[in-house]
């Protein structure tokens, strides 16, 4: 069975730092994707970042950006320049073709500080 | 507007009163799925459908009926609401599978008393 693990329940870091979530993941299948999901207190979800497996490059969108270690099965986010706005909770999410589904974690929530 | 459509956004029942939760997408999403959302648990699959006619459990079904008879309507029942039913729910839909990731309904905030 596929499992992600976010290690860190809760993280705060002063606005225009630089702050890393980490994510663990498990699956026996190699063609496999990878996502970061933001939750703000609007309870919204939003797509952060999609990584596919068989691509070495790590995927980055404006602020954000991944570390993606496919020996190691590790996914952390950074988000540079932090902003007020990225005040959320964040989710690390798996999908595998063995299960039809996104396999979530159990989410960091990330306070940044005025 | 390309989105997926959950209502209500809020509310509170009795246990036993049977209830629906409805889901709507605009977008001729193939795939569409119910999730909850629970403190320290995150979010977990209940069901899912691939298309019309074709639906499946996921990892925590019990409690909950789905239907799926038209491509955009995906709804939640739960037929004998039960306290531990006090949730988040998400719906979500996909192009294609979910390799290309979801895109969520505004959640529902279900309180059984």
């Amino acid at each position: 069975a596929q499992t992600v693990t976010q290690s860190q329940p809760e993280m705060s870091v002063q606005e225009a730092e630089t702050v890393t979530l980490s994510c663990t993941y498990d699956t026996s299948e190699n063609n496999y994707y990878l996502f970061w999901y933001k939750q703000p207190p609007s309870r919204q979800m939003i797509l952060v970042i999609r990584q596919e497996a068989y691509k070495q490059q790590n995927a980055t969108e404006n602020r954000f950006s991944v570390n993606f270690q496919k020996a190691a099965k590790s996914f952390s986010l950074k988000i540079s320049d932090s902003q007020l706005g990225d005040t959320a909770m964040y989710f690390c999410a798996l999908f595998d073709f063995g299960n039809e589904k996104l396999t979530f974690g159990t989410g960091t929530r990330l306070t940044i500080i005025p | 507007e390309a989105q997926v459509t959950q209502n209500p956004r809020y509310l509170i029942t009795v246990t036993g009163k049977k209830l629906t939760v409805t889901c709507s997408q605009n977008m001729n999403h193939e795939y569409m799925s119910w999730y909850r959302q629970d403190p320290g648990l995150g979010l977990r699959q209940i069901y899912y459908s691939m298309n019309v006619e074709v639906t499946d459990k996921g990892d925590v079904p019990e409690g909950y009926k789905v239907s799926r008879k038209e491509k955009r309507n995906f709804p939640l029942i739960l037929e004998s609401p039960s306290p531990n039913q006090t949730s988040l729910y998400f719906c979500a839909s996909s192009f294609g599978r979910a390799n290309y990731g979801y895109t969520f309904g505004s959640g529902t905030r279900l309180t059984v008393v």
